[in-house]
């Protein structure tokens, strides 16, 4: 069985500070992780995933993700927050032996101020 | 341009009354499934489809049929809707099973029950 855990539902952050997501995931196999960001009123767009290959995920737009199977935790960062970066964001993640099966978390809204 | 469609963007509609939301992918996407997005829940998947003729459910398939007749198509029917169906609908594809791949999202439909 998969599910997933947003730990925070709103993150509010200043211009040019850094940012983090935290998300805990529950595997019966090898998972696979994703991160996806909603800018309001659009679709869905990958930022990063994980596949079990290096531990330390880049993405696009600064954004990365580090897997720690001790912790069962996939949290996402950024070094420095843009305006541009207000969105929502979800952490997916996929049982190896779940072919096709998606959970989401429930989101984490990003506010950035100026 | 490689893209995932979806009609109607918006629908609203009564209680009992089918209909049938279109999606279609042009990117010889093996892989495609339904989310309904809620508030508060992230994306919930509804029904996945590994190919044609091949469809399975996600974990919300209650009140839904798919169809998975083309490659390129795969309709969500709501045989008799109910005002709990009213939610936020995205369509993705992707090229492999899935669970290793990115998906790629549709702009969403909006529907209301009344």
């Amino acid at each position: 069985a998969q599910s997933v855990t947003q730990l925070d539902s709103h993150v509010s952050v200043s211009e040019g500070t850094p940012v983090l997501l935290r998300c805990n995931y529950s595997s019966s196999y090898s998972p696979s992780l994703f991160w996806y960001v909603q800018h309001p009123n659009k679709g869905l767009q990958l930022l990063l995933k994980y596949t079990s290959a290096a531990t330390l995920v880049k993405g696009i737009n600064g954004f990365e993700a580090e897997f720690k199977k001790s912790e069962t935790s996939f949290h996402l960062t950024k070094p420095s927050a843009h305006m541009s970066d207000a969105a929502e964001y979800f952490c997916v993640v996929s049982d190896g032996d779940s072919w096709g099966k998606f959970q989401f978390g429930a989101g984490t809204q990003v506010v950035v101020t100026p | 341009e490689a893209q995932v469609t979806q009609n109607p963007r918006y629908l609203i509609t009564v209680t009992g009354k089918k209909l049938t939301v279109t999606c279609s992918q042009n990117m010889n996407h093996e892989y495609m499934s339904w989310y309904r997005q809620d508030p508060g829940l992230g994306l919930r998947q509804i029904y996945y489809s590994m190919n044609v003729e091949v469809t399975d459910k996600g974990d919300v398939p209650e009140g839904y049929k798919v169809s998975r007749k083309e490659k390129r198509n795969f309709p969500l029917i709501l045989e008799s809707p109910s005002p709990n169906q009213t939610s936020l609908y995205f369509c993705a594809s992707s090229g492999t099973s899935g669970s290793l791949s990115e998906q790629y999202f549709g702009p969403g439909t909006r529907l209301t029950v009344t």
